[in-house]
């Protein structure tokens, strides 16, 4: 999508390794959020970020850290990657906390978790 | 426990028929909804959303229906296209706290039959 990417936009890694997902967003939008997609689940929030290195937990936080040192860039980072963490990852952003058009969203990262 | 909740996995209709999706919430403070459209590979995107102060919103063949008596809405697509085939999320938010994030439904898989 226009003004947010995310990378990589596939991943294979192995049980244990560390892993991080990037999301750049050119629009200089203060928020920011990690969703996991699953099947059955829709979307479900991992973290957001309201500003430069404030950050907070969503739904399903377990297993998942994040940092934002930039306004542009938002890092999800898996310490030690678990099979239950294979999933599609998407990146949001917004102008506001509660924006009346929601969130846009990058293309998504898929990780497999062998 | 999932509080929008979307029972429907999947629907087909055919084209130019009118397609209805409906999703349910039970979290009373959710006073903003948003439907969003998913196709494969791609991140998803905004659609339509309603305020809880009305109960209808329309968009040229798009609309939502909002019954807050019974936490539930639709959104009705007539007539319906082969390209409206894809997943529809619904969504809501709230004015306070975690709630402001946006909790989705678990999706429907549209497919429009030509």
């Amino acid at each position: 999508d226009a003004g947010i990417t995310q990378s990589p936009r596939h991943k294979v890694t192995e049980t244990g390794t560390p892993v991080t997902l990037r999301c750049h967003q050119t629009e200089n939008h203060r928020y920011m959020y990690w969703y996991r997609q699953d099947p059955g689940h829709g979307l479900r929030l991992i973290h957001y970020s309201y500003g430069v290195k404030d950050t907070d937990k969503g739904e399903v936080s377990d297993g998942y850290s994040v940092s934002r040192s930039k306004t542009e860039d938002f890092l999800l980072t898996l310490e030690s990657a678990t099979s239950s963490q294979t999933s599609v990852y998407f990146c949001a952003i917004s102008e506001q906390a509660k924006p009346n058009y929601g969130y846009t969203f990058g293309s998504g990262t898929r990780l497999t978790v062998v | 426990d999932q509080q929008v909740k979307q029972n429907s996995p999947s629907l087909s209709v055919q084209e130019g028929r009118i397609s209805i999706l409906n999703c349910d919430y039970t979290n009373s403070m959710f006073d903003y909804f948003l439907w969003y459209k998913k196709y494969p590979a791609e991140g998803p995107t905004f659609l339509i959303s309603i305020s809880s102060i009305k109960d209808k919103n329309e968009d040229g063949r798009f609309t939502v229906f909002l019954n807050k008596s019974a936490k539930h809405l639709s959104l009705h697509i007539v007539p319906s296209q082969p390209g409206d085939s894809a997943v529809y999320f619904c969504a809501a938010s709230g004015s306070s706290g975690s709630a402001r994030q946006l909790t989705f439904g678990s999706g429907t898989q549209l497919t429009v039959l030509p």
